[in-house]
């Protein structure tokens, strides 16, 4: 059974601070995802990575894949109330998203 | 992104009723889509995957015949939870697998709240 940690399991920042949250398995993804939920909704994709060390960057977002491709962190800089929300990993094994194994999720409340 | 809808987006029932949820691809075709359910507080967990033209296959500890799964087109899928009881008051989300050329991932619906009395 593929199993993803994601940590913190919950962050309470302030509007302007940085933050990284983490997502670890023993298990090798062929692509990783990350999506954003907002109570009462679905999540939301914000972005695929595949390549191992490879760094994608979303506005004030930055996600990197681990170079095993066994891990992956998304970075935030100078958060904004508006980013409040869960934040979840979701890693495909069998590289046709046929199957996703969703991380635990770190819920971030951004204040003023 | 590619867009999924879900229907109702909520809805409350008497014990005993049963309800169907109905997801759909808006912009695209979709063989393959998914049902979860998440309790409050916590990630996702799959029940099942539908696939368009075939039987669903179904996680451990689902029960198939409680939520029973069809797939009758490339953009509908729908599932019916039969005798609904107040322990299937969840939120339930269905996702729909999106092939593209460097990786395939999943576009999830908005959700529908179901609670049972």
């Amino acid at each position: 059974t593929q199993l993803l940690e994601q940590s913190p399991q919950f962050l309470s920042i302030q509007e302007g601070e940085n933050l990284t949250v983490y997502c670890n398995s023993s298990s090798v993804f062929s692509s990783l995802q990350w999506y954003r939920q907002e109570p009462g909704e679905g999540p939301v994709l914000l972005v695929t990575v595949v390549t191992g060390g490879e760094v994608k960057k979303l506005k004030r977002l930055t996600f990197q894949f681990g170079d095993a491709r066994k891990d992956s962190s998304l970075h935030i800089t100078a958060a904004q109330p508006g980013d409040t929300g869960l934040y979840l990993c979701a890693g495909d094994y069998t590289g046709t998203a046929s199957k996703l194994t969703f991380g635990t999720g770190t819920r971030l409340q951004v204040t003023l | 992104g590619a867009v999924v809808s879900q229907h109702p987006s909520r809805v409350i029932c008497k014990s005993g009723t049963s309800v169907k949820i109905e997801c759909r691809s808006l912009d695209f075709q979709a063989t393959t889509m998914f049902w979860y359910r998440q309790f409050p507080k916590q990630s996702l967990m799959l029940m099942a995957t539908s696939n368009e033209g075939s039987k669903a296959t179904y996680e451990q500890g689902v029960e198939k015949d409680k939520f029973l799964i069809n797939h009758a087109s490339l953009t509908l899928s729908t599932l019916t939870v039969t005798s609904a009881h107040p322990e299937d008051s969840s939120f339930y989300i269905c996702s729909a697998r999106f092939a593209s050329g460097r990786a395939d991932t999943q576009y999830f619906g908005p959700g529908t709240r179901l609670t049972v009395l």
